[in-house]
């Protein structure tokens, strides 16, 4: 069974740098996993911010960047805001058809 | 306006079968392959299922495989999603999502999610 990982908290300060991370457990993270990564707000469809690895979504401001780093994507967000405060997801395309998300990460910025 | 409305939802016993309905309005149902993706309570989200725009592939979690059948009618506009076999480990919120075009993992427009509670 594949598992994606993903940090489950992290904190920011206002204006601070943080960079989340999605891994497998077993296996390495490529731009071939077409990473997405989506940030959900509590009663609000998940509001995608990253596709393909590192393409903003249309109305994303480029405070958010994707990459691949080593062997996992990961979601670089610069001067964090305190609105940035939510749960993060990654999701990855396994071949075949599948597709699976991570965990989450429930970021706070204080 | 581009909406999915999800309906179907319940409370049903271990063992037990439920149909899921997603009403697609506002943009070309026909041309996008759609999703089931589901929320437990106080879990992350989770990829169940996926059919492609002509209906003639479809490929499963493998939590779910073999229990649930996704499926959908274009000349209603609609996706189903039939669950059989209940788990109380398939409690959560079900949504539908469409998929971009050349995007293997870009969930465009989600519905607002309809709750399926399986227990005794």
């Amino acid at each position: 069974q594949t598992v994606v990982t993903q940090e489950p908290s992290f904190s920011v300060s206002p204006g601070g740098t943080v960079t989340l991370t999605c891994g497998l457990r077993s296996g390495s993270v490529s731009t071939s996993s077409y990473t997405s990564w989506y940030q959900r707000t509590p009663g609000q469809a998940p509001r995608t911010l990253i596709y393909n690895t590192n393409i903003r979504s249309s109305g994303v401001p480029d405070r958010f960047s994707g990459s691949i780093l080593g062997n996992k994507a990961a979601l670089t967000l610069t001067g964090a805001q305190a609105d940035d405060e939510s749960d993060y997801y990654c999701v990855l395309y396994m071949g075949s058809g599948i597709r699976v998300f991570g965990g989450g990460t429930k970021l706070t910025v204080l | 306006e581009v909406q999915l409305l999800e309906s179907g939802g319940g409370l049903v016993q271990p063992g037990g079968s439920l149909r899921l309905s997603c009403a697609a309005s506002g943009f070309t149902f026909s041309r996008f392959a759609m999703n089931w993706v589901r929320q437990a309570p106080g879990k992350g989200l989770e990829w169940v299922s996926i059919i492609n725009d002509s209906g003639d592939a479809a490929y499963y979690a493998d939590s779910v495989k073999g229990r649930f059948t996704i499926s959908r009618d274009i000349s209603k506009n609609t996706l189903y999603l039939q669950m059989s076999s209940l788990r109380v480990e398939d409690t959560a919120i079900y949504y539908c999502a469409n998929l971009v075009p050349g995007r293997p993992t870009h969930f465009d427009i989600w519905g607002q999610g309809t709750l399926v509670t399986v227990s005794s």
